[in-house]
């Protein structure tokens, strides 16, 4: 089975700062990532996803992916106090009928 | 835009009792999912649906029993809730060939 891991946190960061989150992977077969964002009492939301190496811009946020090292990450620019949520990373199954694995989420806390 | 909604926000019921929670998506996709998430344990897939009368278990579907008579409904049953089944659920589907999961805003339940 895949696994996804996810530092638990909180991540703290200040208002305007550059929040890095990351995320590893167990599967060298992975071929997407994807991250979405749970606020509180919410269910979660598409941010981005990724296919290839290297980076991908949207907006604030750019998502890294390294294959060789096996690892995602996600940037969020000019963090803001509304930014503060729970962001989970997640793979796709091995096919194409099963669900998303998700890693257990990193929580971001931005400082006003 | 995709759509999912999910028959209630927050739900109270008794040990015993049968509960039918309803999920429905409005874009026409072959894939639907149950998931339950707790404190510290992140999303699991309890059952998943790929077609019309079509299911297959997830990762705990222990207790747990699933319908889809129409595309765009898949309905999650407790066939007789225990407190150990407080949760919240969430339902998501997906378009068949796309990896890309959509979240209903999820049911907060509460077995008393």
């Amino acid at each position: 089975q895949k696994e996804v891991e996810q530092n638990s946190g909180p991540l703290s960061v200040p208002e305007g700062a550059i929040a890095s989150l990351n995320c590893t992977y167990s599967d060298r077969g992975s071929q997407s990532f994807f991250w979405y964002r749970q606020y509180s009492g919410k269910s979660p939301e598409l941010i981005m996803f990724i296919y290839s190496n290297g980076d991908k811009e949207d907006g604030r946020f750019t998502a890294q992916l390294n294959k060789a090292s096996q690892y995602v990450s996600l940037l969020i620019r000019d963090s803001q106090p509304s930014d503060s949520a729970t962001y989970l990373c997640a793979v796709p199954p091995d096919t194409g009928r099963r669900a998303l694995t998700f890693g257990s989420g990193t929580r971001l806390q931005v400082q006003p | 835009d995709v759509k999912v909604t999910q028959s209630s926000r927050y739900l109270v019921k008794r040990t015993g009792e049968k509960v039918f929670l309803e999920c429905v998506q409005d874009m026409d996709h072959e894939n639907m999912f149950w998931y339950r998430q707790d404190p510290g344990l992140g999303l699991r897939l309890i059952y998943f649906s790929y077609d019309v009368k079509m299911k297959e278990k997830g990762d705990i579907p222990e207790g747990y029993s699933v319908s889809r008579e129409k595309k765009e409904r898949f309905s999650l049953i407790l066939e007789s809730a225990s407190t150990n089944q407080t949760s919240m659920y969430l339902c998501a589907s997906r378009q068949g060939g796309s990896d890309t999961q959509y979240f209903g805003p999820g049911t907060r339940l509460t077995v008393l």
